[in-house]
Formats: structure tokens, C-alpha cells, sequence
């Protein structure tokens, strides 16, 4: 159980486009989303926490117009990154959690999305 | 400035040996979460601590969380080339659902 999944896995656009990556939860309900960027050879950094049917909160330094997240529905959530620039190339993983099972605060992560912009 | 300082960040051992990675904060934590992470997936959930002084056993990995639930440590016997990867501690508190990841330990086993 608690199985995340992400599409497309790899992703190459160029320069100027925007990029759309999906995070979905397959056999539990997420209450809440995480979207983090991580660069070679570096830990997560958290982007922003995003809860169903409200608007995504962003920390600080991430421009929430330029990484557009949306949380329709219970087991999908996704990130835009709107005119993508070659800074943007990184690995995007999303992560999922849900209230109610547990106590303390598990986060599930998804296989991450592999970005390049040319 | 990381909340969770995990040490050491880079570690290359011979297989058969044993080693330690720590985890250290000045903020208390109500769970610690301990991940293994493999080149281009993402982070994979090996144990999560909750209880001051809890001592978990996974095979050759034993992993501790601190009396004061400030720290904890991830202790691997008889490393394999199988454990060779990226190791993130992570820490929750009871506000929300964030956790807070520590910068990150590579380890390399080799044959």
C-alpha cells in the first residue's frame, strides 16, 4: 500500500514552454501533497505543500507563478512550470500523505520526474 | 541553515564493514523518518521513530532516536554494495504533516 506515482518520468522541452508533472496516489486518499526539487547530489528541498481544493502554499524563494500547482482531487495533484528556463532542469518528486491512519507525519514519495530544459 | 544536520556527508567503506550515520537537531521532533533514496527514484521509507530512547531493528540496519527526540542515528552492520545509495533523515513535528529533511548522507559500499 501507500504506492505514489508520477508521469512522465523523464520529460526534455525547450526553452520558453511550460511542463505539466503529475502526482497521483493510487490505493489511499492524500489529504495533502508535497512538491520538492532536488539538484545532483543534494537533499530535498521542499517547494511548496499543496492540500486539496485549496491553494497550494509556497516557501520562500518559489515563485508561485512560475510553478503552478494544482490539487483537484484526493489522489492527483500536479505541477506546471510555466516558461521553463534551463535553471529549471532538475528532479522534481512529489510526496503524499494522509491524515487520520497514523499519528506522526509519513510522507510517501513518488519516483520523481526528471526535467530538461534546452 | 539545516534544522538537521546529518553527518557524515559522504562515506565510502569496503563491504563487511560497519558504520553510522547521525542525525542532530537543536528542535525536538514528535517522529523521525529515516530514507533511502537510489540515483534517478525518489526516496524510499525504511523505519519511522516516535518514542524518545526507541531502538528499530531492520535486518542489518538499527536505528535510534534520541531520549530528547533531538537526534538520531542509522547503524548498518556488515554493509552490503545493496546499501550503497543517498540515506535522509527527516523529521516531523505535530504542526501539519511537513517534515523537515536533513542534508543528506552518500554512502558507497564497495565489493
Amino acid at each position: 500500500g501507500a504506492v505514489v506515482s508520477q508521469h512522465p518520468s523523464r520529460v526534455i522541452c525547450k526553452s520558453g514552454t511550460s511542463v505539466k508533472i503529475e502526482c497521483r496516489s493510487l490505493d489511499f486518499q492524500a489529504t495533502t501533497m508535497f512538491w520538492y526539487r532536488q539538484f545532483p547530489k543534494q537533499s530535498l528541498m521542499l517547494m511548496a505543500t499543496s492540500n486539496e481544493g485549496s491553494k497550494a502554499t509556497y516557501e520562500q524563494g518559489v515563485e508561485k507563478d512560475k510553478f503552478l500547482i494544482n490539487h483537484a482531487s484526493l489522489t492527483l495533484s500536479t505541477l506546471t512550470v510555466t516558461s521553463a528556463h534551463p535553471e529549471d532542469s532538475s528532479f522534481y518528486i512529489c510526496s503524499a500523505t494522509t491524515q487520520g491512519l497514523k499519528d506522526y507525519n509519513e510522507q510517501f514519495f513518488g519516483p520523481g520526474t526528471r526535467l530538461t530544459v534546452l | 541553515t539545516q534544522l538537521l544536520e546529518q553527518s557524515p556527508q559522504f562515506l565510502s567503506i569496503q563491504e563487511g564493514e560497519n558504520l553510522t550515520v547521525y542525525c542532530n537537531s537543536s528542535s525536538v521532533f514528535s517522529s523521525l523518518q529515516w530514507y533511502r533514496q537510489e540515483p534517478g527514484e525518489g526516496p524510499v521509507l525504511l523505519v519511522t521513530v516516535v518514542t524518545g530512547g526507541e531502538v528499530k531493528k531492520l535486518k542489518r540496519l538499527t536505528f535510534q532516536f534520541g531520549d530528547a527526540r533531538k537526534d538520531s542515528s542509522l547503524h548498518i552492520t556488515a554493509a552490503q554494495p545493496g546499501d550503497t545509495g543517498l540515506y535522509l533523515c527527516a523529521g516531523g513535528r505535530d504542526a501539519g504533516n511537513m517534515l523537515t529533511f536533513g542534508g543528506g548522507t552518500r554512502l558507497m559500499v564497495k565489493p
